[in-house]
């Protein structure tokens, strides 16, 4: 049972390459999040997929997209990488989302170990 | 809509106690304590969800006052091991979790 899986672990990118950080979780969760983090700051929802075919947009969306490939996998694309997004990008997942359910079983986020992006 | 934590940063010795605050401009639905180490993933502590004031496991204990809208972190006894940075994560009725900033908490020999 490894959890949460992110690939890659590191990655240094030019301005205006692209990249897709990959995330897996083999917990049979319903919901996952990317989330980016930035020296001395807090976790910024970037999107998140409440359920398998479903994404929305979190508080820092602008320069990214995702795919929930399927109830395992939930990818974050850059199109084109800038300066700004620079950042240790976490990928979590949680049983449910929000609190229709209510359960601190369903609503515990576990995080996957992260991938650092620098991109010059 | 960020919770505000407080204090930005705590030293410790070994065995002295410790208490970080989560505060809220909105009403809360629960409220979410992680704690990260220096290049790690986030490890979560406990939730507390609206109607539940108190929670908590060995030494580390959280309290959650719907009225004030806030949430406290209580670690008695520190060890060694408790430092870190911990987050608060709120969630206002059916929207996602936002963090505060985080609290650095260093525990000395």
């Amino acid at each position: 049972n490894a959890g949460v899986t992110q690939t890659p672990k590191f990655q240094v990118l030019k301005t205006g390459q692209s990249m897709t950080l990959q995330c897996a979780q083999d917990m049979n969760h319903n919901s996952m999040y990317w989330y980016r983090q930035d020296p001395g700051m807090g976790l910024r929802l970037i999107y998140y997929s409440a359920s398998e075919g479903t994404t929305d947009k979190g508080e820092v969306p602008n320069g990214y997209n995702v795919s929930r490939l399927n109830k395992r996998e939930f990818s974050l694309r850059l199109e084109s990488a800038a300066p700004s997004q620079t950042s240790v990008y976490f990928c979590a997942s949680s049983e449910e989302t929000g609190f229709l359910f209510g359960t601190e079983e369903g609503e515990t986020q576990y995080f996957g170990p992260g991938t650092r992006l620098l991109v010059l | 809509q960020q919770p505000v934590q407080s204090p930005q940063a705590v030293i410790l010795r070994e065995g002295e106690d410790a208490v970080i605050n989560c505060s809220s401009s909105k009403a809360l639905y629960s409220v979410h304590w992680y704690r990260q180490k220096h290049g790690e993933a986030p490890v979560f502590l406990m939730i507390l969800l609206k109607g539940g004031e108190q929670k908590g496991h060995d030494k580390i204990s959280a309290s959650f006052n719907e009225k004030k809208q806030q949430s406290s972190l209580y670690l008695t006894a520190s060890q060694l091991s408790y430092s870190g940075t911990y987050f608060c994560g709120t969630e206002i009725g059916g929207s996602r979790l936002t963090f505060g900033e985080g609290t650095q908490l260093t525990v000395n020999p």
